[in-house]
């Protein structure tokens, strides 16, 4: 089984502290994906990587950077965190290849006050 | 981004019920995923179809992939308590790896 796994399930952190999200997948997996999820607009994909050191930006990069120096491990920044970044985060990993189909973990759920 | 348009976007269903629900595109997918996310957790993935007329079952669950390419339905038979939570379609087109998803569908047990 696919396993992702994610830093925290719960953070608390306030305005314009720098927030780090990471996520751990087991599978050798070649891309991974970082989503936010609000109620209401579904999840939007922020930003994806398909190889080590590898990034691009998805449909609501603004606020956030990513790194990956490890295949299994993507990181998501939010440099200055604001209010309006409080969502539920998760994180998605993926073979690559023809294979579309992304494993989810848990979440985070953000709260910045 | 885009969107698929996922209906219905909720339904109350009896316990023993079969439930439909189905997603749409404007543009043609060469994959249809479906997903379940129950409250607090992230997505699971449910079925994946990845040719055009395909119908894959996963349980009391079934999938099809529309022959036009631009849609998709899941079928739940014999409803059960557990089955409440959200359903998600996801699609892929020609694009990266981005998938495109549609808005869910909650699913509610009534009293």
């Amino acid at each position: 089984d696919v396993k992702v796994t994610q830093s925290s399930r719960y953070l608390v952190k306030r305005t314009g502290e720098k927030v780090f999200l990471e996520c751990v997948q087991d599978m050798d997996h070649e891309n991974m994906f970082w989503y936010r999820q609000d109620p209401g607009l579904g999840l939007r994909l922020i930003y994806f990587s398909y190889d080590v050191k590898m990034k691009e930006k998805g449909d609501i990069p603004e606020g956030y950077s990513v790194s990956r120096e490890k295949k299994e491990r993507f990181s998501l920044i939010l440099e200055s965190a604001s209010t309006n970044q409080t969502s539920m985060y998760l994180c998605a990993s993926g073979a690559g290849g023809i294979i579309y189909e992304q494993y989810f973990g848990p979440g985070t759920r953000l709260t910045v006050t | 981004g885009q969107q698929l348009n996922q209906s219905p976007q909720s339904m109350f269903i009896q316990e023993g019920e079969d439930v439909s629900m189905n997603c749409t595109s404007s543009s043609i997918f060469n994959t249809w995923l479906w997903y379940k996310q129950d409250p607090g957790e992230g997505p699971v993935l449910l079925i994946a179809l990845y040719k055009a007329g395909e119908l894959t079952s996963n349980g009391r669950l079934t999938a099809q992939f529309g022959i036009t390419r631009k849609d998709s339905f899941l079928n739940i038979s014999a409803s059960i308590p557990s089955d409440v939570g959200i359903y998600f379609c996801a699609g892929h087109g020609d694009s990266n790896y981005q998938l495109i998803w549609g808005a869910g569908t909650k699913l509610i047990i009534k009293p």
